[in-house]
């Protein structure tokens, strides 16, 4: 099964987002390699966070990814408009493949 | 430039054939795992397979095992997706991406597949 994303989430320029991701304990609960991506529409998608909480070298800090039980969470603090995309989650299932979030739109108000 | 790029999309009718090709550029691409995803309208990613370096390991999604089939050519430095029998529902923008299924780093922009009669 699809990891469970909000559909949508907001912020105006400078605050701060938490997008959830929930999974269950074969899943997103059972291993820490959970990743994000960023894409925008006509682009390549861009990972932004994996092993649940670590961030490529060329993405800056104000990405920040956390893990809790079953539910993984990415925060995006100081928010611009160029952070406007759909983030996506994935993760291993247990005997299975990796499997991803429906996806949420961030909109930069 | 590190890049990758998709070829080989359009339309096709179901039960039809189509071979997708991913050409990578500003790396080695012999040393690092390769993998295909698609996005479907409306939907999240679905990972669609992986192959390892060397071509040794394989791994498919159950939904197009026996009608898909990856291969690499590492001195074209090329990733290929063979897709046959394909179905309405095989519709969507298909992906290659670099790297471990579980942390893909580098990805394509994507081609277009649609599958309708």
């Amino acid at each position: 099964s699809a990891l469970t994303q909000p559909p949508s989430a907001s912020g105006s320029p400078g605050q701060s987002v938490t997008i959830p991701c929930t999974g269950t304990s074969d899943d997103v609960g059972r291993y820490k390699d959970v990743s994000w991506y960023q894409h925008t529409p006509g682009k390549a998608p861009k990972l932004v966070i994996f092993e649940a909480t670590r961030r490529p070298s060329e993405v800056p800090d104000r990405f920040f990814g956390s893990k809790s039980a079953n539910t993984a969470s990415l925060t995006v603090s100081g928010l611009q408009a160029e952070d406007e995309a759909t983030y996506y989650c994935s993760a291993y299932a247990y005997r299975g493949p990796v499997i991803f979030g429906g996806g949420t739109k961030l909109t930069v108000l | 430039d590190v890049q990758l790029m998709e070829s080989g999309g359009g339309w096709v009718q179901p039960g039809g054939s189509l071979r997708l090709s991913c050409a990578a550029s500003g790396y080695r691409f012999g040393g690092i795992a390769m993998n295909w995803v698609r996005l479907a309208p409306g939907r999240g990613p679905e990972w669609l397979s992986y192959i390892s370096t060397g071509s040794l390991n394989i791994h498919y999604a159950d939904s197009v095992k026996g009608r898909f089939t990856i291969s690499r050519d590492d001195v074209e430095a090329s990733l290929y997706l063979q897709m046959n029998n394909l179905r309405e529902e095989d519709t969507a923008v298909y992906f290659c991406a670099r790297g471990p299924e579980d942390a893909l780093d580098l990805w394509g922009q994507g081609t277009m597949v649609t599958v309708s009669s």
